[in-house]
C-alpha cells in the first residue's frame, strides 16, 4: 500500500508569492490533515479536510487555505509569502476522524521564503 | 503557548543507557500518541494510549498514560543508535490533535 505523497519536496519562493502544496492520501482515506513544522513552534495544526470539507481549523491567519477533491487529494494554498513562513508542511490522513483513527504522516513539502 | 509540553527538548545518551521523557499538560485529553520522526521524514505512529494509567509496551519502549489522562512518559531501555530521532506527544481533545513540543533524542555509538 503506498503511504501519504506530498509534492513538491523542497521549494524556494520570495516574500509576497503564492505557492500550492499537493498531498496523496493512502488509498481509501478520506480525511487529510496539514500541519506546519517549525523549530519554535514545532507542529501547528492548519486544517483538516474530510469529504471534500473542511472540518477543522487551527489558529492561522486567512492566507492560508486548502481544499480537498473528490478523490480525497487535498491542496494547500498560501497566498503572499512572509519569511516567517518557511517551515516543514506536513500532510497527514487518516481513514475517519483523526481523532479515532492513526495519522499516518507524508514526508513533507520544506518551503523556504526569502 | 504550547498545550503540551515536553521535557528534556534534548537529550544525548550513550548507547546502554535508559531514558525517559515526559509529557505534560494541564488539560485532559481523551487519547495520547507518541510517534518518533527521522530526519528528512514525516512523524511514524509509535503508540496510541487511551485509558488513564494505561501502560503499553513496544519492545524497549514502555508508554504510560497518566491516571489524569494530562501527561505521558516515555522510558526506553538500553537506546540503540536507531531510537536516534524526535519523540512527539500529540494529545486529542476529541476534534483535533494537538502536538507537544517534540525531544530531539541523540544516542552515540
Amino acid at each position: 500500500k503506498a503511504g501519504v505523497t506530498q509534492t513538491p519536496r523542497y521549494l524556494i519562493k520570495t516574500r509576497g508569492q503564492q505557492v500550492t502544496l499537493s498531498c496523496s492520501p493512502i488509498s481509501g482515506h478520506r480525511s487529510v490533515s496539514w500541519y506546519q513544522q517549525t523549530p519554535g513552534q514545532g507542529l501547528q495544526f492548519l486544517f483538516e479536510y474530510f469529504s471534500e470539507t473542511q472540518r477543522n481549523k487551527g489558529n492561522f491567519p486567512g492566507r492560508f487555505s486548502g481544499r480537498q477533491f473528490s478523490n480525497s487529494r487535498s491542496e494547500m494554498n498560501v497566498s503572499t509569502l512572509e519569511l516567517g513562513d518557511s517551515a516543514l508542511y506536513l500532510c497527514a490522513s487518516s481513514l475517519a476522524r483523526p481523532v479515532n483513527s492513526p495519522l499516518h504522516f507524508g514526508n513533507g513539502t520544506r518551503l523556504t521564503v526569502t | 503557548t504550547q498545550l503540551l509540553e515536553q521535557s528534556p527538548q534534548f537529550l544525548s545518551i550513550q548507547e546502554g543507557e535508559n531514558l525517559t521523557v515526559y509529557c505534560n499538560s494541564s488539560s485532559v485529553f481523551s487519547s495520547l500518541q507518541w510517534y518518533r520522526q527521522e530526519p528528512g521524514e514525516g512523524p511514524v505512529l509509535l503508540v496510541t494510549v487511551v485509558t488513564g494509567g494505561e501502560v503499553k509496551k513496544l519492545k524497549r519502549l514502555t508508554f504510560q498514560f497518566g491516571d489524569a489522562r494530562k501527561d505521558s512518559s516515555l522510558h526506553i531501555t538500553a537506546a540503540q543508535p536507531g531510537d536516534t530521532g524526535l519523540y512527539l506527544c500529540a494529545g486529542s481533545t476529541g476534534n483535533q490533535f494537538y502536538f507537544g513540543t517534540g525531544t530531539s533524542l541523540t544516542v552515540i555509538p
